[in-house]
C-alpha cells in the first residue's frame, strides 16, 4: 500500500518561514492536496493540487512538489498557524493520508 | 454556507453495529462524491471510504472492507456508513467530507465536525 512520511513535529520562531515535508517514491507524479487540523476541530484544506490555494486560505501558504518530496511552506509562521497538517493523495481510487505534521510556532 | 452535519455515533459493545449519517446543505449532493475518514484518538486521519454521485462506485479501506457500508440519499441530502462487527480499534472521530474534483484530481474542500464512535464492553 502507498505510504506517505511526514515528521512528526516541526518547530519555527514566529515570522520565520517553516516547511513541512511529505515524502513517497515518484510522490511528484501525482497531485497533493495539504490538510490544517486545529486541536479538537474537523480538517481544513489548505492547498491542492500541490500548489493551488484555496479561497480563504493566507498568501503565505505555498505548495511544491517535485521527485519523491511535497513540501507545505508557510513563510511568515503566525501563532494561529500552530496546528497539524497532513499531506493526502489518492493511489488506486483509495485515499491516503501522511501521518501527520505537529507545527510550533516560537 | 456548505454544512456537513453527522450523527449517529456513541458508546457499542465489541461485535455491535452502528450507522452513522451525515446531512448535508448549502449544495446539491448529487453533483459530488463523499467520503468519509476516521481519525483514532490521539491518531492521524484515516481515509475510510468514497461514494459517487450515483452510488454505482463505492471504495473502502483494506482494514474496514467487509464490515462497512457506504450508502445515501440525494433526495434526503443524506450519506450514510453501517459499520459491523465492532473493534475496540475502530474507536475514533468519523468525519464525512465532500469531495471536490479539480484539474485532474480530487480533494475534500468541506468537512463536518465529527462523530465520536466508542467501541468498549
Amino acid at each position: 500500500s502507498y505510504e506517505l512520511t511526514q515528521p512528526l513535529s516541526v518547530s519555527v520562531a514566529l515570522g520565520q518561514a517553516a516547511e513541512i515535508t511529505c515524502g513517497s517514491n515518484n510522490i511528484g507524479s501525482k497531485n497533493v492536496h495539504w490538510y490544517q487540523q486545529r486541536p479538537g476541530q474537523a480538517p481544513v484544506l489548505v492547498m491542492y493540487n500541490d500548489d493551488n490555494r484555496p479561497s480563504g486560505i493566507p498568501e503565505r501558504f505555498s505548495g511544491s512538489n517535485s521527485g519523491n518530496t511535497a513540501t507545505l511552506t508557510i513563510s511568515g509562521a503566525q501563532v494561529g498557524d500552530e496546528a497539524d497538517y497532513y499531506c493526502q493523495l489518492w493511489d488506486n481510487d483509495t485515499g491516503v493520508f501522511g501521518g501527520g505534521t505537529k507545527l510550533t510556532v516560537l | 454556507e456548505v454544512q456537513l452535519v453527522e450523527s449517529g455515533g456513541g458508546l457499542v459493545k465489541p461485535g455491535g453495529s452502528l450507522r452513522l449519517s451525515c446531512e448535508v446543505s448549502g449544495f446539491t449532493l448529487i453533483s459530488y462524491n463523499m467520503n468519509w475518514i476516521r481519525q483514532a484518538p490521539g491518531r492521524g486521519l484515516e481515509w475510510v471510504s468514497s461514494i459517487d454521485s450515483g452510488s454505482t462506485y463505492i471504495y473502502y479501506t483494506a482494514s474496514l472492507k467487509g464490515r462497512v457500508l457506504t450508502s445515501r440519499d440525494n433526495d434526503k441530502n443524506s450519506v450514510f456508513l453501517q459499520m459491523n462487527s465492532l473493534r475496540a480499534e475502530d474507536t475514533a472521530v468519523y468525519f464525512c467530507a465532500r469531495e471536490r474534483c479539480s484539474g485532474g484530481s480530487c480533494f475534500f474542500d468541506h468537512w463536518g465536525q465529527g462523530a465520536l464512535v466508542t467501541v468498549s464492553s
